[in-house]
């Protein structure tokens, strides 16, 4: 029964390159958030994702930060143009479908992906 | 505009003792308060819940009150345990409709339990 599998662990980019994050959730689970963090900060919604649908994307930068949850495979973040200040540690989480399975009424979530932009 | 507040950013508490954490919110339609914990390096994990029409629950060492006229809620452990350093965040649920919900996380606040 594995967890919210997150890959990779650790990423470096130069400054200019595209990041790709990728989120497995847990069994089961339909629907997948995003949160960042930055230093010293707490943990910043995103984006919250359905299969092939964005529910809530109200936390997402306006320019060069996409995601997406496809109807195979994992949901990808995606960062076009990376700059220092998108260094940050992204944390993925799932939950089931509202009244399907044990709740705790609220997520699971991943290690998280330490971006470093250099 | 922070609806969930985290005032103290760390707390030192001696091993035995009592940790109080504190978390206000300013939003009266959240339905549900967590607590989450987090080591270095690894994602935040659940701790425990509290309904929006409970004043209190319990799980072994962990206590989570809510004064929801005063907006606020805390997290008791007792006995602290050297294990229990670790970054806590509170966390206020909303529902969107259609068995979807949304998390609102505070800053955290870092305990550090002194042997």
């Amino acid at each position: 029964n594995a967890g919210v599998m997150q890959n990779p662990r650790h990423l470096v980019r130069r400054r200019g390159q595209e990041a790709r994050l990728r989120c497995s959730p847990m069994k089961g689970h339909s629907h997948v958030y995003w949160y960042r963090q930055l230093p010293e900060e707490g943990l910043k919604f995103m984006v919250y994702l359905q299969k092939e649908n964005i529910i809530d994307e109200s936390g997402m930068p306006k320019e060069r930060f996409s995601a997406e949850f496809p109807k195979e495979g994992p949901s990808i973040l995606r960062i076009q143009q990376v700059v220092r200040g998108d260094s940050a540690a992204y944390f993925c989480a799932s939950s089931p479908p509202e009244g399907t399975g044990p709740s705790n009424y609220g997520y699971t979530f991943g290690s998280g992906t330490r971006l470093t932009v250099v | 505009d922070q609806q969930v507040k985290q005032n103290s950013p760390s707390l030192s508490v001696q091993e035995g003792r009592i940790s109080i954490l504190n978390c206000d919110y300013t939003n009266s339609m959240f339905d549900y308060f967590l607590w989450y914990k987090k080591y270095p390096a690894e994602g935040p994990t659940f701790l425990i819940s509290i309904s929006s029409i409970k004043d209190k629950n319990e799980d072994g060492r962990f206590t989570v009150f809510l004064n929801k006229s005063a907006k606020h809620l805390s997290l008791h452990i007792v006995p602290s345990q050297p294990g229990d350093s670790a970054v806590y965040f509170c966390a206020a649920r909303t529902a969107l409709g259609a068995g979807s919900y949304q998390l609102t996380f505070g800053k955290g606040t870092k305990l550090s339990v002194i042997p």
